[in-house]
C-alpha cells in the first residue's frame, strides 16, 4: 500500500537557521501531498499542499515542491523562528471508494528551535 | 465558520468501560474521517463516514470499535470494553463532498483517551 517516510527527529536548530525536513513517498497513483503541523496539545493544522507534479505549496515562509521523479516532498524554510517549534507530518491522499480520500501519514518530525 | 469540534478533549476510563467520542464536522462538510494517534507516532486512518453511512472502515479494529454519523447530530466513535492499548489521541477530520477543497481534510483538536 501507499506509504510515507519522513526524516527522523528530533531536529533542533537555532533561530534563523535554514530548515529542511525530508519526506519521500510510495504510491500507486497520483496522490496529493500535504504537510501538517501539530503544536503541543493541539490538533493538526494544514500547513501546505500540492496536488500534482512540480507544484510548489507555500505558507508562512514554508515551501515544498512535489517531485514525481524522486517521489519526494521535502519541507523547507529559509529562517526558522522559535514559534515554529512543533511536530511536522508529511502525508499523501490515498483514494477510497466513492471518490473520498484518506490520508496516509509519516511518523512525524519533532522540531525544536532555540533562541 | 466554526472549525471541526470534538468533545470531550480529555477522557479517562477504567479498563472494561465504554468510551464515546464525538465529532461535529465543519459547516457544509459531509465527509467525516477518524484517525488514531498512538504516542510518538503518526496518525492512522480508522474509518470514513458520510451521513448515515459507513463508507470505509478498513482501518478500524474488528472488535469493540464502532462508528456512526447519524442524519442529525455529531459523528460518534464508540469503544467498548476499553483496554490500556486504546490509550491514544483520536482525531476527527472533515472535508466537503466536492469542489477544489475536496481533497483537503480539516482536523479537530482531538480527544485524548487515557485508560487506567
Amino acid at each position: 500500500g501507499d506509504s510515507v517516510t519522513q526524516m527522523e527527529g528530533p531536529v533542533t536548530l537555532s533561530e534563523e537557521a535554514f530548515l529542511t525536513i525530508n519526506c519521500t513517498y510510495t504510491a500507486t497513483g497520483y496522490p496529493s501531498l500535504f504537510w501538517y503541523v501539530q503544536y503541543p496539545g493541539e490538533g493538526l493544522q494544514l500547513l501546505l499542499k500540492a496536488t500534482k507534479a512540480d507544484d510548489k505549496g507555500s505558507n508562512k515562509g514554508f515551501e515544498a515542491t512535489y517531485r514525481k521523479e524522486t517521489t519526494s516532498f521535502h519541507l523547507e524554510k529559509g529562517s526558522v523562528q522559535v514559534s515554529d517549534s512543533a511536530v511536522y507530518f508529511c502525508a499523501l491522499s490515498d483514494l477510497l471508494i466513492q471518490g473520498a480520500q484518506k490520508l496516509v501519514f509519516g511518523q512525524g518530525t519533532r522540531l525544536t528551535i532555540n533562541p | 465558520n466554526a472549525g471541526v469540534m470534538q468533545n470531550p478533549r480529555h477522557l479517562v476510563r477504567r479498563r472494561g468501560q465504554e468510551a464515546r467520542l464525538r465529532c461535529s464536522p465543519m459547516k457544509g462538510h459531509s465527509h467525516v474521517y477518524w484517525y488514531r494517534q498512538l504516542p510518538e507516532e503518526g496518525l492512522k486512518f480508522m474509518v470514513y463516514l458520510q451521513k448515515e453511512n459507513i463508507i470505509d472502515e478498513s482501518g478500524m479494529p474488528k472488535e469493540r470499535f464502532s462508528a456512526e454519523f447519524p442524519k442529525e447530530g455529531p459523528s460518534i466513535l464508540r469503544i467498548q470494553q476499553v483496554v490500556r492499548g486504546d490509550s491514544a489521541a483520536y482525531f476527527c477530520a472533515s472535508s466537503p463532498a466536492s469542489g477544489l477543497a475536496a481533497d483537503t481534510q480539516y482536523f479537530g483538536p482531538g480527544t485524548r483517551l487515557t485508560v487506567l
